[in-house]
């Protein structure tokens, strides 16, 4: 069974920076054609995708957000982290870390709401 | 960026009644490699979304014979053939042929007359 859980800071103030990790077990990122995403969405709103890390540490983000995101992993501990800097009120969503499976995310995490206020 | 055009965005039905959501691209989505890359997501209230369809009408493990997908190019639909209670969320079609960066279509609310 494959499961992924993020997990980082409920709260944060504008113009610092985010670190979220997702832990997963079920498979391997060390694994050929093996990757996983990060995916989040605001309040109410719909998905918006944020980055990717293939096995191979290839990494792929969004270009209107590529200036602030760095994602990476460590295959030994089953992790992905995804790091944000110059957080702003706008970027108060749900962050899900998903699967790359058949060209797309699943399963996906439960999610973990990140505010961001002062 | 692909853009996603769902509709409607809104779609009340009835238990026991079909429904059908569309979607539609900017741009074609057949890759190189021929196939497309045309998923849907449910997403029910308060949970994360659960794919229910990859590669236009492949139908996840789990997922209900009641869901079907088809369309080709920039024209997709999603059908329920009858819907039952625990259908009502949110629906989301996304494409993986164009990217950077995957997009989605802005969500589907189907709920219960």
């Amino acid at each position: 069974q494959i499961t992924l859980k993020e997990s980082g800071p409920t709260l944060v103030k504008p113009t610092q920076t985010l670190t979220l990790t997702c832990t997963f077990s079920g498979f391997s990122l060390s694994t050929s054609g093996v990757g996983v995403g990060w995916i989040r969405q605001p309040p109410g709103k719909a998905l918006e995708w944020l980055a990717l890390i293939y096995w191979n540490d290839d990494k792929r983000y969004s270009p209107s957000l590529k200036s602030r995101l760095t994602i990476t992993k460590d295959t030994s501990k089953n992790q992905v982290v995804l790091t944000m800097t110059n957080m702003d009120p706008v970027d108060t969503a749900t962050y899900y870390c998903a699967q790359l499976h058949r060209g797309s995310f699943d399963p996906w995490g439960q999610g973990t709401l990140v505010t961001v206020s002062s | 960026d692909v853009v996603m055009t769902q509709s409607p965005l809104s779609l009340p039905v009835t238990l026991g009644q079909p429904a059908s959501i569309s979607c539609r691209s900017s741009q074609s989505l057949v890759y190189s490699d021929g196939n497309t890359y045309l998923n849907w997501f449910q997403q029910r209230p308060g949970q994360s979304p659960r794919r229910l369809i990859y590669k236009v009408s492949n139908r996840d493990s789990g997922v209900p014979d009641r869901f079907s997908g088809s369309g080709s190019g920039t024209d997709f639909t999603l059908k329920i053939s009858r819907v039952e209670a625990e259908d009502v969320g949110v629906y989301y079609c996304m494409q993986g042929t164009h990217w950077p960066p995957f997009t989605f279509g802005p969500g589907t609310k189907v709920d219960i007359k």
